[in-house]
């Protein structure tokens, strides 16, 4: 079956402790990319990646880093998180360029810090 | 800074009744404008695009109206059912650079009452 998948789904840390959001997805997509869904603010970017070790920032950047080392993996990391991160986070992937440009999420991840 | 602009926030509907949602945008260099359709605890699943070539789109009871001159497009959704409860985004990207980069709305809650 095609999909992303994210883990953990859920996870509660406290503000300073490193933690990591593993992405994967099966479809051989070459691009990849992280957003962060608050309520009254919608989906917004965080990182993306147009293959492997090519990675670019989106909209909302700060305090995340990613890796792309290999074409079906793409985590997200945290070095030292804060209250203002948490949010529910999605990971999505797709073809690059041409004209379609459907791009499949996970399930979600949802992030609590303390 | 909010590149697609949605509303309404929240929207109730009585089955059979037609739900509108409505998007604005400013960049013209956009030229590929999806819609998204998340259920709860899942993640956005895309459910009708549109290309500003054309200035309607219809998959079923789903409708997408675009004007171009005027930068809105709106996704109707006709004979609303229960099951089309959810929240509803819409996006835009700029296709052909490699990057499928997605601006998204701030997303309507659509509640299908019975």
């Amino acid at each position: 079956e095609a999909q992303v998948t994210q883990n953990p789904r859920y996870l509660i840390t406290v503000t300073g402790k490193k933690l990591t959001v593993t992405c994967s997805q099966n479809m051989n997509h070459e691009y990849m990319s992280w957003y962060r869904q608050d309520p009254g603010l919608g989906l917004r970017q965080i990182y993306y990646s147009m293959n492997v070790e090519v990675t670019d920032k989106g909209d909302v950047p700060e305090g995340y880093k990613v890796s792309r080392k290999e074409k079906r993996n793409f985590p997200l990391i945290l070095e030292s998180p804060s209250p203002n991160q948490t949010s529910l986070y999605f990971c999505a992937s797709s073809l690059a360029g041409g004209l379609r440009v459907e791009q499949y999420f996970g399930p979600g991840t949802r992030l609590t810090v303390t | 800074q909010q590149q697609v602009k949605q509303s309404p926030q929240s929207l109730i509907v009585q089955k059979g009744g037609i739900s509108i949602i409505n998007c604005a945008y400013e960049n013209t260099a956009f030229d590929y404008f999806p819609w998204y359709q998340q259920f709860p605890g899942k993640g956005p699943a895309l459910l009708i695009a549109i290309r500003p070539d054309v200035s309607e789109k219809k998959e079923g009871r789903f409708t997408i109206s675009f004007n171009k001159s005027a930068k809105q497009f709106s996704l109707h959704i006709m004979d609303s059912q229960p099951g089309d409860s959810a929240t509803y985004f819409c996006a835009a990207s700029i296709s052909g650079t490699g990057a499928n980069n997605l601006f998204f709305g701030t997303g309507t809650r659509l509640t299908v009452i019975p």
